[in-house]
């Protein structure tokens, strides 16, 4: 079974510029999770879709962040225009179910490591 | 919030050594994880275990709920255990908000 797939690796850009990270979740999975990992912390909670709907997006910071997720299987996050303090792994995540309670079913791709000049 | 505390922070050890992490939680929890992030990023699912103990392999888990706390259990560590072990918890009031601790960064030398 293919895991979780995203593209690009890695991304540098300069501050003020645009940049896209995309998500192919695992096959049969309806819900999608964008997360932000900054060096030496735990992942953050950016954005969750189940199918193609946000189930909760209350700490993307909407002002630059933007993300959707088109007949409810690949995914998109854009972050336009960047900041220094974006500069992070972006993680896709993908569950065969809605909620996390009483499921250990999570499963992540390698991330997108962004740097932002 | 509920609130996740990993110790140590930091672990050096050598091949064949054991190691014991531990996962404070301030709060009741529906979902306790532990996850290890290689170090290429990779973050790989080791246990859900919400309550009571479990083993895989050289790797075993137990968390106690009524005291709030976890501990991750590694034998005969390997080259291959090094990276970064994280506890996420979901708090009593949501479905879906993994809290995050900051992580125990563990290498092992050959």
């Amino acid at each position: 079974e293919a895991g979780v797939a995203q593209s690009p690796r890695y991304k540098i850009i300069e501050k003020r510029q645009s940049v896209a990270f995309w998500c192919n979740p695992i096959s049969g999975h309806a819900t999608l999770y964008w997360y932000q990992q900054i060096l030496g912390q735990g992942p953050k909670l950016l954005i969750q879709f189940q199918n193609n709907g946000v189930v909760d997006d209350s700490q993307l910071p909407k002002d630059r962040f933007s993300a959707e997720r088109l007949k409810g299987v690949d995914s998109t996050l854009k972050i336009q225009p960047a900041k220094l303090e974006d500069s992070a792994v972006y993680l896709c995540a993908s569950s065969p179910r809605q909620k996390l309670r009483d499921t250990g079913e999570l499963f992540f791709g390698e991330g997108s490591r962004l740097t932002v000049l | 919030g509920i609130q996740v505390e990993q110790s140590p922070p930091d672990l050096i050890l050598q091949e064949g050594a054991n190691s014991t992490l531990r996962c404070n939680f301030s709060d009741s929890v529906n979902n306790l994880q532990w996850f290890h992030q290689n170090p290429w990023g990779q973050l790989i699912n080791l246990f859900y275990i919400p309550s009571g103990t479990k083993q895989n392999g050289r790797l075993s888990a137990t968390t106690v709920a009524t005291e709030r706390y976890s501990l991750l259990y590694i034998s005969s560590s390997q080259t291959t255990d090094s990276g970064v072990y994280f506890c996420a918890v979901l708090g009593p009031d949501s479905n879906y908000q993994l809290i995050w601790g900051a992580g125990t960064k563990l290498i092992i030398k050959p």
